[in-house]
C-alpha cells in the first residue's frame, strides 16, 4: 500500500510569492491534515479536511488556505510569503479523521525556504 | 489556551537502560493521547495511543501511562538500543485535533 505522498519535497521562494503544496493520502483515507514544523515552534496544526470539507482549522493567518478534492488529494496554498513561513510542511492522512482516534500517517514533508 | 510540555529537549542514556519521557498538558482534558517517533528529515510515525480511561498501554519494549489527575503521560522504552535514537512527540487530542508537543530528542549511546 502506497504511503502519503507530498510534492514537491523541496522548494525555494522569495518573499511576496505564493506557493502550492500537494498531498496524496493513503488510498481509502478520507481525512487529510496539514502541519507546519519549525525548530522553534514544533509541529503546529494548520487544518484538517474530511470528504472535501474543512473540519478544523488552526491559528494561522488567512494567507494559509487549503482544499481537498473528490479523490481525497489535498493542496495547501500560502500567499504573500514571509521569511517566517520557512518550514517543513507535513501532510497526514487517516481513515476517520483526528476525532476518530485513528493514527495519523505522515508524508515526508515539503521543505519550503523563503528568501 | 492548551499547552503541552515535554520534559526536556534532549535525553541521553546508555544502551540497555530504560528511557522515560514525560508529557504534561494544561488547560484541557484530552480524550486520548498519541505518541509518535520522528527521525531527521522524515515525517512522524505513530507508536501508541492511550485513552483517558486507560492507565497503561504496552507494545513490545514500549509502555505508555496516562494520569488524568496529574495531566501527564509517561513514555518508557525498556532495554533501549542505539536504533531507538530519535525525537519522540506526544500529541493529546484537543478540540477535535491533535496538538503536538515540541518533542524530546533521545540519544542512546552504545
Amino acid at each position: 500500500k502506497a504511503g502519503v505522498t507530498q510534492t514537491p519535497r523541496y522548494l525555494i521562494k522569495t518573499r511576496g510569492q505564493q506557493v502550492t503544496l500537494s498531498c496524496s493520502p493513503i488510498s481509502g483515507h478520507r481525512s487529510v491534515s496539514w502541519y507546519q514544523q519549525t525548530p522553534g515552534q514544533g509541529l503546529q496544526f494548520l487544518f484538517e479536511y474530511f470528504s472535501e470539507t474543512q473540519r478544523n482549522k488552526g491559528n494561522f493567518p488567512g494567507r494559509f488556505s487549503g482544499r481537498q478534492f473528490s479523490n481525497s488529494r489535498s493542496e495547501m496554498n500560502v500567499s504573500t510569503l514571509e521569511l517566517g513561513d520557512s518550514a517543513l510542511y507535513l501532510c497526514a492522512s487517516s481513515l476517520g479523521g483526528q476525532r476518530g482516534t485513528g493514527e495519523l500517517f505522515f508524508g515526508e514533508g515539503s521543505r519550503l525556504t523563503v528568501l | 489556551s492548551q499547552k503541552i510540555e515535554q520534559n526536556s529537549e534532549a535525553l541521553n542514556i546508555q544502551e540497555g537502560k530504560t528511557a522515560t519521557l514525560t508529557c504534561n498538558y494544561t488547560n484541557y482534558s484530552p480524550a486520548y493521547l498519541q505518541w509518535y517517533r520522528q527521525d531527521p528529515g522524515r515525517g512522524p510515525v505513530f507508536l501508541l495511543l492511550i485513552r483517558e480511561n486507560e492507565k497503561e498501554k504496552r507494545k513490545e519494549r514500549l509502555k505508555v501511562t496516562f494520569d488524568t489527575t496529574l495531566k501527564q503521560s509517561l513514555f518508557h522504552i525498556t532495554a533501549s538500543q542505539p536504533a531507538d535514537s530519535a525525537t519522540y512527540l506526544c500529541a493529546p487530542l484537543a478540540h477535535g485535533n491533535l496538538i503536538f508537543g515540541k518533542g524530546t530528542k533521545l540519544s542512546v549511546k552504545p
